[in-house]
């Protein structure tokens, strides 16, 4: 059964600390995104990848840091240089080239004190 | 500057009776466009979508209408239910933009039994 999958689904860290948030995908995507959640708002573009290798920056990048070393896997660091970590990270992968949903993964909820 | 905008926030309907989200764009190369549902805690799924070479789609209770004169898009779903309560995202993306969405800030549909 395809999918993708974002662990872990909630996620405390102490200030001043990285964590890096899991996002894996069956679907045989070459894309893969990463959006930030805040609450009331929509969804903001952190980073994106198109091909293994290769990410680019999205609308709100600063303060993250990505890696694409396999198709499916897109994980995401959330460096201490990140003003406001806390927030709902929300994982998609699609395909490219031709106008197709994204389909999302559940979300991970990070909280740091 | 917002390219997509939900301007209502919050929509309450009775069930049984239509629901009409609302959303506009200022991105004149946004030439494909969605819905997305989201419930909390969880990621968007997928609800309908359009070209720009259309101005309607259907899929059942589902109805998506484009104005691209007015860069406005609207979704009817009828007859409302109590499950459709959710977070509604639009969301555009042109044509050489590889499926990279540009989301609004959503509305919260609460269809009351």
């Amino acid at each position: 059964d395809g999918g993708i999958t974002q662990s872990p689904k909630y996620l405390f860290r102490k200030e001043g600390q990285n964590v890096t948030l899991s996002c894996e995908q069956n679907l045989n995507h070459d894309a893969m995104y990463w959006y930030r959640q805040d609450p009331g708002q929509g969804l903001r573009l952190i980073y994106y990848s198109q091909i293994v290798n290769d990410f680019q920056k999205g609308d709100i990048a600063e303060g993250y840091s990505v890696s694409r070393e396999k198709k499916e896997s897109f994980p995401l660091t959330v460096t201490s240089a990140q003003k406001n970590p806390t927030a709902f990270y929300l994982c998609a992968t699609g395909p490219v080239g031709y106008n197709s949903p994204l389909h999302f993964g559940n979300g991970t909820r990070l909280t740091v004190t | 500057d917002q390219q997509v905008k939900q301007n209502s926030p919050s929509l309450s309907v009775q069930e049984g009776r239509i629901s009409i989200l609302n959303c506009d764009y200022t991105n004149s190369m946004f030439d494909y466009f969605l819905w997305y549902k989201k419930y909390p805690a969880e990621g968007p799924t997928f609800l309908i979508s359009i070209s720009s070479i259309k101005d309607k789609n259907e899929d059942g209770r589902f109805t998506v209408f484009l104005n691209k004169s007015a860069k406005h898009l609207s979704l009817h779903i009828v007859p409302s239910q109590p499950g459709d309560s959710a977070v509604y995202f639009c969301a555009a993306t042109p044509n050489n933009a590889g499926n990279m969405l540009t989301f609004g800030g959503g509305t919260r549909l609460m269809v009351k039994p």
